[in-house]
């Protein structure tokens, strides 16, 4: 069945540091892809998300690019912030139009 | 506007005990889905419901149900608790349940604890 694969975490960083968090997927046919975030006692927040290949989801300085030729959908931004610490969650909804999630990603900045 | 409302937000209850959650979606939005999250296997997908009708279902036992109500509100039902049911459990709303091109909005949970 689909699957969606990320990183362990934690990614610690210091404050402008360059972020990358990988994401790769399973999936017949041709998903859409999301990245949500969950701040500490919080619900999960939609991101960013791209619906075809090649298209670039962006929103609040980070970015990610669907690539179907190596299924993968990894979450960058240039220069992370202290208020950018939270729980990342790259996920796909395929034919079955439900939201299959990765295990989530941990990312701590430190000032 | 307001957001996706979940109550109660924690819960402590018994193993074999039986716990009802409820889920109040965004005004307009149709459809809620139900997700549990644990540390060890992450956001699972339960159920979704649109109109009063489960429309999906994810691989959970059958003491896992739920229902939604005509005015969109939702809730999820687990009987006979078992220690593993400790979770996070998150509901989703959205306009029409197409998750692949629709945004779905979280509450922001129901942390529930067995003991």
């Amino acid at each position: 069945g689909d699957s969606v694969t990320q990183m362990e975490g934690p990614v610690t960083l210091s404050e402008e540091a360059f972020l990358t968090i990988n994401c790769t997927y399973t999936a017949t046919g041709y998903p859409s892809l999301f990245w949500y975030v969950q701040y500490p006692g919080e619900g999960l927040q939609l991101l960013l998300k791209a619906t075809k290949a090649d298209d670039k989801g962006s929103n609040k300085g980070f970015e990610a690019t669907y690539r179907k030729e190596t299924t993968s959908f990894h979450l960058e931004k240039g220069s992370v912030q202290v208020s950018d610490s939270a729980v990342y969650f790259c996920a796909l909804s395929g034919d079955t139009d439900k939201l299959i999630f990765g295990t989530g990603t941990r990312l701590q900045v430190f000032p | 506007k307001a957001g996706v409302t979940q109550t109660p937000r924690y819960l402590i209850k018994t193993r074999g005990q039986q716990v009802t959650l409820s889920c109040s979606p965004i005004s307009g939005h149709r459809s809620v889905s139900w997700y549990q999250q644990t540390p060890g296997q992450g956001l699972q997908f339960l159920f979704e419901y649109f109109s009063e009708t489960q429309r999906n279902k994810g691989n959970f036992p059958g003491r896992f149900s739920g229902r939604q109500f005509s005015n969109s509100r939702s809730e999820m039902n687990v009987s006979t608790l078992e220690l593993g049911d400790s979770a996070l459990y998150l509901c989703a709303s959205s306009l029409a349940g197409l998750a692949g091109v629709e945004e779905q909005y979280f509450g922001p949970g129901t942390r529930l604890t067995v003991t």
